[in-house]
């Protein structure tokens, strides 16, 4: 079957503009993340989602960050406002619930602030 | 907070070498316990877990034992191939609360023939 997808693949933009990041979790799979890789920081997590459950917000490193899950599938992680900081590649997952449960992640966004 | 500790690359081998990645870790109670791969130009993989302790993760001739008296989870295989070059990340999953993962800053293996 399908695995997590991402959109777009790249994505270029200047200083001061928002951007939108879309993620599509494997059929299924009632929990959602979303991970930024970046060289200085290495692999961090930004917020998780889990069926109707009030959303972990607890990696957002600035309000300019936000993401919503609409009808418990496609996710969309926006930045406003992006810095040059902003640089990194930013990583969706998705798993069935449970602790043991593997999280399985799609190829990510490159997102190159200018 | 919770916190994992790898060492610190890049490690290169020559093919059939031995392999070992250290990875410690921190947390409350006890956490599960996972290898991912990041193969050049790919996403991130589940390698292996480990989800109590004295438990051991194994696959494609890696393994790695759930040791809570060391607080560690190192990764090893007896003979690398050049296809085993990657990053390697070693991450938990602390125990209650969010499922999120808490991952090591990577270690890049490049195994020559």
């Amino acid at each position: 079957g399908a695995g997590v997808s991402q959109s777009p693949s790249n994505k270029v933009t200047e200083k001061g503009k928002d951007v939108e990041l879309r993620c599509d979790p494997i059929s299924g799979h009632t929990a959602l993340y979303w991970y930024r890789q970046s060289l200085g920081q290495g692999l961090e997590f930004l917020i998780y989602f889990q069926g109707n459950s009030a959303p972990d917000k607890s990696g957002l490193p600035s309000d300019r960050f936000s993401a919503e899950r609409t009808g418990g599938s496609v996710s969309t992680l926006t930045i406003q406002r992006t810095q040059q900081e902003d640089s990194a590649v930013y990583l969706c997952a998705s798993s069935l619930r449970g602790s043991n449960q593997p999280q399985h992640f799609g190829d990510g966004t490159r997102l190159s602030i200018l | 907070g919770d916190s994992v500790t790898q060492m610190e690359g890049p490690v290169t081998l020559s093919e059939e070498a031995f392999l070992t990645i250290n990875c410690t870790y921190t947390a409350t109670g006890y956490p599960s316990l996972f290898w991912y791969v990041q193969y050049p130009g790919e996403g991130l993989q589940l390698l292996l877990k480990a989800t109590k302790a004295d438990d051991k993760g194994s696959n494609k001739g890696f393994e790695a034992t759930y040791r809570k008296e060391t607080t560690s989870f190192h990764l090893e295989k007896g003979s690398v191939q050049v296809s085993d070059s990657a990053v390697y990340f070693c991450a938990l999953m602390g125990q209650g609360g969010s499922e999120k993962l808490v991952f090591g800053k990577g270690t890049k293996l490049t195994v020559n023939p």
